[in-house]
């Protein structure tokens, strides 16, 4: 079964400063890798997503995130975050087989500091 | 359009009622899912129906009672519930369900009393 770890719970960022997410996974194939984001009280947006080819993808506000299968890894990043920005971010994971199940990471809330 | 809406927005109830969830999409999605989000948490899946069909059932209690008419309806039939069922329920479509991206209605916040 697939299974994701977001290690930061909580991160604080100053406005206009570089922003990481860390996000790892567990799957034994090339698993269907997402982002979401989810202000408070509503629904979840989805950023971006990989499924395969090109390692780095590009995703809607500005954030990009990259894939690397030695490190199990699908950080999300954004080189200069914003007030808005400010939200809970989930990884997930999707089987590309059998599996209906998208799976989550426990989230990481994000606080942007002016 | 991408979106998938939910209805309503907020429900409060007694636990000797009976109400239900609805959600809607128009995107041809074949895959629909209910989910439970407590706060600070994750959303828990609750149910899967792909093809209209039921698939998943995340040993949820028979109180929830999930339900699809049709390709594009989506409903959860609520019963006699707990106050620790009061959460944020998303709706959710996707293409199909193998693992594909999901897009999320705004969830209705229910609260049970």
């Amino acid at each position: 079964a697939q299974s994701v770890t977001q290690p930061d719970i909580h991160i604080t960022v100053s406005e206009g400063a570089s922003l990481e997410l860390r996000c790892n996974y567990s799957y034994g194939a090339t698993p269907y890798l997402f982002w979401y984001v989810q202000s408070p009280g509503q629904g979840l947006q989805l950023l971006l997503k990989y499924f395969s080819g090109d390692t780095l993808v590009q995703g809607i506000k500005g954030f990009e995130a990259e894939f690397k299968r030695s490190q199990s890894s699908f950080n999300l990043r954004k080189p200069s975050v914003h007030w808005s920005d400010a939200a809970e971010y989930f990884c997930a994971v999707g089987a590309n087989f059998g599996n209906e199940k998208l799976t989550f990471g426990t989230g990481t809330r994000l606080t942007i500091i002016p | 359009d991408t979106e998938v809406t939910q209805t309503p927005k907020h429900l409060v109830m007694g636990m000797t009622n009976k109400k239900s969830l609805k959600c809607e999409q128009h995107m041809g999605h074949r895959a629909m899912y209910w989910y439970k989000q407590k706060a600070k948490k994750p959303p828990e899946l609750m149910f899967v129906y792909s093809y209209e069909k039921l698939s998943i059932n995340e040993s949820v209690p028979s109180r929830f009672s999930p339900e699809c008419p049709n390709s594009s309806l989506l409903n959860l039939h609520l019963h006699a519930l707990q106050p620790e069922d009061s959460a944020l329920y998303l709706c959710a479509s996707s293409q199909d369900a193998r693992g594909r991206e999901a897009f999320f209605g705004q969830g209705t916040r229910l609260t049970v009393v």
